[in-house]
Parts: structure tokens; C-alpha cells; sequence
């Protein structure tokens, strides 16, 4: 399994964007880039998966350069509940998906 | 469509002593997750089942046992608790499209051990 290193933590202000970026220097070729987000005394919740270049939903977007050693999640336009922590996660897209959470960011919105 | 439940929401345990966390899904997903966190730390996998009749351990599976009643439901069973094992307990399932894989996690269940 591929491991992650993110910032521990990031502040950011209402209606900033916010970039959290995700080191995976040894991602192997079939292995998937996913984010979740966690508000406290609730499970993690699915944001964004992508497996390179570009992938945008309606609450955020995910940046994969070609060498996919790294990744950017990207929150535009951030309210106070987006106060959270994120997840960056690395596995292989397969049913019985052994996923390794490592600490998060914690990001935090402020007025 | 509830997605992912687990009961109970909040157990005190003395040492010792056993119980069942219960998790059940109504997605119609075959793959089901148990995991554990620990206060400021990440989730760590206790043990999971790809398909019903399957599981495996995943990272910390000591002091741990499972059993994949069905489709539906994935129980966790602590036969002596200790302290150590107090921590909030997620369980998940998961959905495999052909852009993305997803896992749903519960509301947890929070156990303290004395």
C-alpha cells in the first residue's frame, strides 16, 4: 500500500480556496487517489477520486500531475463547514479495499 | 435507504467483559469494513470481507473477531475487552463503479473500556 504525507494541519478564512496537497511518492500504476472528509463524531465521507490528471465535482477538484507522485485537493470559496479533517488515500480500485487513513489535515475555517 | 447503521452508538465495558458491535447496510454492497479510531489519529482497519463468506484481517485484528452474518451485515465481537481497545468504532461498505470506488462509512460507535 502506497503511504501518504500531508500537511497535519492548515487554517484558511471564508470564502478562500483552499489547496491541501498529498505526497504518494511510491503509487503504484493501477492505484487510485481518493479524499475523504471527516467532521468530528461522524465517519469519513467520500469527496473526490481521480487517477490523474484533472477531476472537478460539485464540491471540490483534484489536480494530478503526470507523474502522480503527488496530488492537490483543491475546496473553492470555503465556509466555517468546511471545517474538517481530509483524508488522502491511495489504494488499488477493488472490491475488498484495504485503505490506509493515515492523520489527515485538519483544516480550519475561520470568520 | 438508511446506507450504513451501527448499534449500539455508545458502550461503557469493563475489562473483560464481551460484546457485539452490529453493522448493517441496505446498499446491496459486497464489500463491508471495520475500522477503529483512536482520539486525533487516522482510522485504522481491524478487519474486513470483500463478499459474503469472506473476511480477512486488515491492520490491527488482535483482541478482534468478525463474522459476515449476510449481504447486509458485518459484526465485530470483542470476546475480553481491555482498555485499550476504547475507541470509536466505523464500520463501512463499499460500491465499485467503473469511475471511482466509494466506501459509506457509519455514525461509529463510541466504546470505553474501564
Amino acid at each position: 500500500l502506497a503511504k501518504t504525507t500531508q500537511p497535519i494541519s492548515m487554517d484558511s478564512y471564508e470564502g478562500q480556496e483552499v489547496n491541501i496537497t498529498c505526497s504518494h511518492n511510491n503509487i503504484a500504476t493501477n492505484d487510485y487517489i481518493t479524499w475523504y472528509q471527516q467532521f468530528p463524531s461522524q465517519g469519513p465521507r467520500f469527496i473526490i477520486q481521480g487517477y490523474k490528471t484533472k477531476v472537478t465535482n460539485e464540491v471540490a477538484s483534484l489536480f494530478i500531475p503526470a507523474d502522480r507522485k503527488s496530488s492537490t485537493l483543491s475546496l473553492p470559496r470555503v465556509s466555517l463547514s468546511d471545517t474538517a479533517v481530509y483524508y488522502c488515500l491511495v489504494a488499488v480500485k477493488a472490491a475488498g479495499n484495504k485503505l490506509t487513513f493515515g492523520g489527515g489535515t485538519r483544516v480550519l475555517v475561520k470568520p | 435507504n438508511a446506507g450504513v447503521t451501527q448499534t449500539p452508538k455508545f458502550q461503557v465495558l469493563k475489562t473483560g467483559q464481551s460484546m457485539t458491535l452490529q453493522c448493517a447496510q441496505d446498499m446491496n454492497h459486497n464489500s463491508m469494513y471495520w475500522y477503529r479510531q483512536d482520539p486525533g489519529m487516522g482510522l485504522r482497519l481491524i478487519y474486513y470481507s470483500a463478499s459474503e463468506g469472506t473476511t480477512d484481517k486488515g491492520e490491527v485484528p488482535n483482541g478482534y473477531n468478525v463474522s459476515r452474518l449476510n449481504k447486509r451485515e458485518f459484526s465485530l465481537r470483542l470476546e475480553s475487552a481491555a482498555p485499550s481497545q476504547t475507541s470509536v468504532y466505523f464500520c463501512a461498505s463499499s460500491e465499485i463503479k467503473v469511475d471511482r470506488e466509494t466506501q459509506y462509512f457509519g455514525p461509529g460507535t463510541r466504546l470505553l473500556v474501564l
